[in-house]
């Protein structure tokens, strides 16, 4: 089963607008990534954010986590047509010897 | 620096075929991931190799094989090829291993007629 739920599933909005993302997951994670994957692409990392952090910015991408509700939240500031994409968080569990579990992904439409 | 490649970038096959996929990872990285993703399912995790050995594998059947070589790239064998086996096939390296920054080629799409 997948350790992060994006939400919404899509999500459609006119250039200049904001665009946020959620992200939730079950266990409790050393790191929580971001990565967007244009249409049929690979998956582009944008921003990661530790456990001991509560807020990231890169440019105009903003990430806050909350990690007492397992939750975390993509903000992109001054949306671009060039921003439309899927959008997928991914956790790194604590526990074992693992690698990232993948969401399914917000699917991101910028209208000029 | 050249990104994470694979071949084929396109692969057709019949049911009960096999396929074999190919991915060479960031020069430097020895860290090398697969996964599968189906329409509609998101990105399922299928093996991790790690300094050529098996870290990790997902919960997939065992005719999805693979293996990592002495340069760490590394080949992705599916046998017994079923029809839900169509997916975009994504490989991705990491400098570290595990829980770091993944860095993904652009897939190599099998389509199982």
């Amino acid at each position: 089963s997948q350790q992060g739920e994006e939400d919404p599933q899509a999500l459609s909005i006119q250039e200049g607008e904001n665009a946020t993302m959620n992200c939730s997951y079950k266990t409790s994670i050393n790191n929580l990534q971001w990565y967007r994957q244009n249409s049929g692409r690979g998956l582009v990392h944008l921003i990661l954010i530790r456990s001991n952090e509560r807020e990231k910015h890169s440019g105009r991408l903003r990430v806050t986590l909350d990690t007492s509700k397992k939750s975390s939240s993509l903000l992109i500031t001054a949306s671009r047509a060039a921003d439309t994409a899927s959008y997928f968080c991914a956790t790194a569990s604590v526990s074992g010897y693992s690698t990232l579990t993948f969401g399914k992904g917000t699917m991101l439409l910028v209208s000029p | 620096e050249a990104g994470v490649t694979q071949s084929p970038t396109h692969l057709i096959k019949t049911r009960g075929q096999q396929a074999t996929l190919r991915c060479s990872p960031i020069s430097g990285h020895t860290s090398v991931y697969w996964y599968q993703q189906a329409l509609g399912l998101g990105l399922q995790f299928l093996l991790w190799y790690d300094e050529g050995e098996e870290r990790n594998r997902g919960n997939f059947p065992p005719r999805f094989s693979g293996r990592q070589f002495p340069n760490y790239s590394s080949e992705l064998n599916v046998n017994a090829l079923e029809l839900e086996d169509s997916a975009l096939y994504l490989c991705a390296s990491s400098l570290l291993r595990g829980q770091e920054t993944q860095y993904f080629g652009p897939g190599t799409r099998l389509l199982v007629l």
